[in-house]
Formats: structure tokens, sequence, C-alpha cells
């Protein structure tokens, strides 16, 4: 079975550019959760997606950043314009959509490394 | 606010000794407790994981981490350390409402030294 996966692996862009993110979760995982890590500083989270709708999006740092799950499979999380200050790893990780589903484990992707110049 | 907080951000040992890696977090409901591992070029992998019931938990590769309550403590150990067990960890609480957000704490980069 295919883990999560995330394209691009990294992204260099200038300032006030557009990056698209994509992740792919693992096939049948109903939650997807996106987590970015500033460098120094530790993995926090972004939003959460049950299916197509959006749970919480709480972490979301300003309004350039949009993230849209089409039919509720794969995730684009979307920078426009890209500030100097989003450079980052980015994380993509789902998992299964069970009652109690805080203690379900989440996969994570291998992350997206963007570097906004 | 709940949080989490790794005491050291590097932690060198010799292989097969002791490894301990620090958690201490914050919560004000029983907290559901989580350590990652981060090889590197690869994404977070699970650990172990504490809910409820038994305390001491076991994980992969023969880490273990007890909950103590009232030292509000999740520590990671591992009896003898493998050149393997070198990368990042990650201790992590789930956001209270149970939505499945995690709260991490700022990592620990673990060394091992032949």
């Amino acid at each position: 079975e295919a883990g999560v996966t995330q394209f691009p692996s990294h992204s260099v862009i200038e300032k006030g550019q557009t990056v698209t993110l994509r992740c792919d979760p693992i096939s049948g995982h109903d939650n997807l959760y996106w987590y970015r890590r500033v460098m120094g500083k530790e993995i926090k989270f972004l939003l959460h997606f049950v299916k197509e709708s959006k749970q919480d999006e709480s972490g979301m740092p300003n309004n350039r950043f949009l993230a849209e799950r089409t039919g509720g499979t794969y995730s684009t999380l979307k920078v426009q314009p890209a500030e100097l200050e989003d450079s980052g790893v980015y994380f993509c990780a789902s998992s299964q959509d069970r009652p109690g589903g805080g203690t379900d484990t989440q996969y994570f992707g291998p992350g997206t490394r963007l570097t906004v110049l | 606010a709940q949080s989490v907080t790794q005491l050291g951000s590097h932690v060198s040992v010799s292989e097969g000794a002791l490894v301990l890696l620090r958690c201490n977090y914050s919560s004000s409901v029983p907290p559901y407790l989580f350590w990652y591992v981060q090889y590197p070029n690869q994404g977070l992998q699970l650990l172990l994981k504490y809910t409820t019931g038994a305390t001491l938990v076991k994980g992969i590769n023969g880490f273990e981490a007890e909950f103590k309550k009232s030292e509000t403590s999740f520590h990671l150990t591992k009896p003898s350390a493998h050149m393997s067990d070198a990368a990042e960890y990650f201790c992590a609480v789930s956001d209270w409402r149970n939505t499945g957000k995690l709260i991490f704490g700022q990592g620990t980069t673990l060394q091992v030294k032949p």
C-alpha cells in the first residue's frame, strides 16, 4: 500500500510568486492534515480536512494560504503571493476516520521543502 | 492551552548506551501522547502512543515510554542505542478536542557515536 506522497519535494521561488503543494493521502483515509515546520521551530498544525470539508483551519497563517481537497482525495495548498517567512517544510498527514479519532495514527508524507528568496 | 516541551535539542550517546529523550506536556484534560521519529529524507513515523490504560508503552525498534501524570512527562527510552537510531524525535500531544490535531515539541536530534 502506498504511503502519503507529497509533490514537489523541493520548491525554490521568489518572493511574490505563487506555489502550489500537493498531497496524496493513503487511500481510504478521510482525515487529511497539513503541518509546517519553519527552520528552528516546532512543527505546527495548519489545517484539517475530513473528506472534502475543512474541519479546522485555525492554524492557517493568513489569507495568502488556500487549501483545497477536491472530491475528498488529494489536497493542494497554495501560497499566493509567497513571502520570505513562508519558507519551511510543509508536511501532510492522513488518518482513518473513526470515532475518537484523536488517537488514530497519522501517517506523514516526506514533506515539501519550500524556500522563498 | 496545550503544549509540549522537549528538553535538549541535541542528544549524543554512544552505541550500546541508554537513550533517554525527555518530553513534558501541559494539558488540562487527559492527554493522548505520541512519539514520532524522522529519518533523513523521510516522513515522520509513529514510534509509540499513549491513549489510556497501561502507562508503560512499548513501541517499535525497542523504544518505550512511560506516562507519568504526576510529573506531566512522557520520556522516551531505549536500553541500548544502535547507529540506526540516529534521527530526529518528536513528542506530541493530541488536541483536547480529540480531533487528531497534534501539538508538537521542538524535536530532539539523536546522535549515536560508534
